[in-house]
């Protein structure tokens, strides 16, 4: 089963930040937090990863809580292109990809 | 870099029929998995190879589904009989072995309607 609690959907103005928010409240120490997404009638795409600190890449940036409890995927300039489901998935970098329902966010112009 | 790349994009056939559906994954990762993605639905595993040997099939109806990488490449999924509630998008996704900081590369999958 999956180990997080993300909303069902979530809307966001285009131009503007999209904040996902993930629990994952019992997140083990050596289990990271890993994003994808899925662009309709396209194959899931991975985002961006982290273990405890916050991370960035050209693409989003996460910021995991200190008790490592939560976390949250900010994508800072939302286009129409980033309307998708989102998933947050907890695991050990060699263990399978378990996905739960994800969050589908609808950017709107 | 090419992608994973997955065959046919789309199949519609009878219940009862069989159907076969084909990935080749990204060269050099020895790791390949199939989902199974049901509308509305997140992708739920059904198999993992490693190389040409099975790691995981416990999500993987052995009745009518089966699978095989034979040559630790090219991998094919099968179903026979197939039945109305196997209509879901079928991906297949690779990756290294062991240690893999960016997870997964997806194909585009395979949609199969079963009417």
């Amino acid at each position: 089963d999956a180990k997080t609690t993300q909303p069902t959907s979530m809307d966001c103005a285009e131009g503007r930040a999209a904040n996902l928010p993930c629990n994952h409240s019992t997140i083990s120490g050596n289990e990271y937090v890993y994003w994808y997404r899925q662009i309709h009638s396209q194959g899931p795409q991975y985002i961006i990863h982290g273990l405890k600190n916050n991370e960035t890449n050209e693409m989003a940036s996460l910021i995991i809580t200190e008790d490592r409890k939560s976390s949250t995927l900010i994508l800072p300039h939302a286009t129409l292109r980033d309307t998708a489901v989102y998933y947050c998935i907890v695991r050990f970098f060699t263990d399978k990809l378990i996905f739960g329902t994800g969050t589908r966010l609808q950017v709107f112009p | 870099e090419a992608g994973v790349a997955q065959s046919p994009r789309y199949k519609i056939i009878e219940k009862r029929q069989s159907v076969a559906f084909w990935c080749n994954p990204i060269s050099g990762h020895a790791t390949l998995y199939w989902y199974q993605q049901i509308l509305g639905q997140g992708p739920k595993l059904l198999i993992q190879f490693q190389n040409n040997g099975v790691v995981d099939d416990s999500q993987l109806p052995k009745d009518r589904f089966s699978a095989e990488r034979l040559k630790g490449v090219d991998s094919t999924l099968k179903i026979q009989p197939a039945k109305l509630e196997d209509s879901a998008v079928y991906l297949c996704a690779s990756s290294f072995a062991g240690a893999n900081n960016y997870g997964y590369t997806f194909g585009s999958g395979t949609r199969l309607t079963v009417v």
